[in-house]
């Protein structure tokens, strides 16, 4: 039972360095969702995607770009990363965008030199 | 702004009752409660949600006040593996599923 599946676990860049972070659900859900977690807080909606084909700005979009490849991918690109980047990733996925609980992938942890 | 408000902390006994408690003094008519919670490095796990009637799965219950401006997550029988960061949010079916996460409540299970 994969569920939400992110690549890389971990990376490392430098300052103006491009990335791109996957994520794939298995579940068949129509909206997928990225957020941030920095240390000792909460997590802050970046991107999200209420259905295959539709992308819409969260709480903290600004450095991001998403793209939702098909139902089952959304993938969140740092065109060119800053240290206030450094973070954990997470992606979650809801058979749809309403009140049905969301299933997050374990993270990407990425640091910004 | 989240709109709930929890402890910052809370210390239970292994095999003891977790009586988390949330207040949503502000919840209007449409709006769920839900909670979930993130063991140390992983990601949020679902844990339980409900509307108004109190509400009971595998993992925990939910109790919710009449007057629904409160809520508490029970775990019955509480173990190790149950430290974790508690969330407690609220959100309506018109908001696309944008969880607002606040601090939560640091759960922390003692044997």
């Amino acid at each position: 039972n994969a569920g939400v599946t992110q690549t890389p676990k971990f990376q490392v860049l430098k300052t103006g360095q491009s990335m791109t972070l996957q994520c794939a659900q298995d579940m068949n859900h129509n909206s997928m969702y990225w957020y941030r977690q920095d240390p000792g807080m909460g997590l802050r909606l970046i991107y999200y995607s209420a259905s295959e084909g539709t992308t819409d700005k969260g709480e903290v979009p600004n450095g991001y770009n998403v793209s939702r490849l098909n139902k089952r991918e959304f993938s969140l690109r740092l065109e060119s990363a800053a240290p206030s980047q450094t973070s954990v990733y997470f992606c979650a996925s809801s058979e749809r965008g309403d009140i049905k609980p969301q299933h997050f992938g374990d993270g990407t942890r990425l640091s910004i030199l | 702004d989240a709109k709930t408000t929890q402890p910052t902390s809370m210390d239970c006994a292994e095999g003891r009752a977790a009586n988390l408690p949330c207040n949503h003094s502000t919840i209007s008519g449409n709006e769920y409660v839900y909670w979930y919670r993130q063991i140390h490095s992983q990601g949020p796990q679902y844990i339980i949600h409900g509307l108004k009637n109190n509400e009971t799965n595998e993992m925990a219950s939910l109790i919710i006040t009449e007057d629904r401006k409160s809520s508490t997550l029970i775990l019955p029988h509480a173990t190790l593996r149950d430290t974790a960061v508690y969330y407690c949010i609220v959100i309506s079916g018109n908001q696309g599923g944008k969880l607002i996460f606040g601090q939560g409540t640091e759960l922390s299970v003692k044997p």
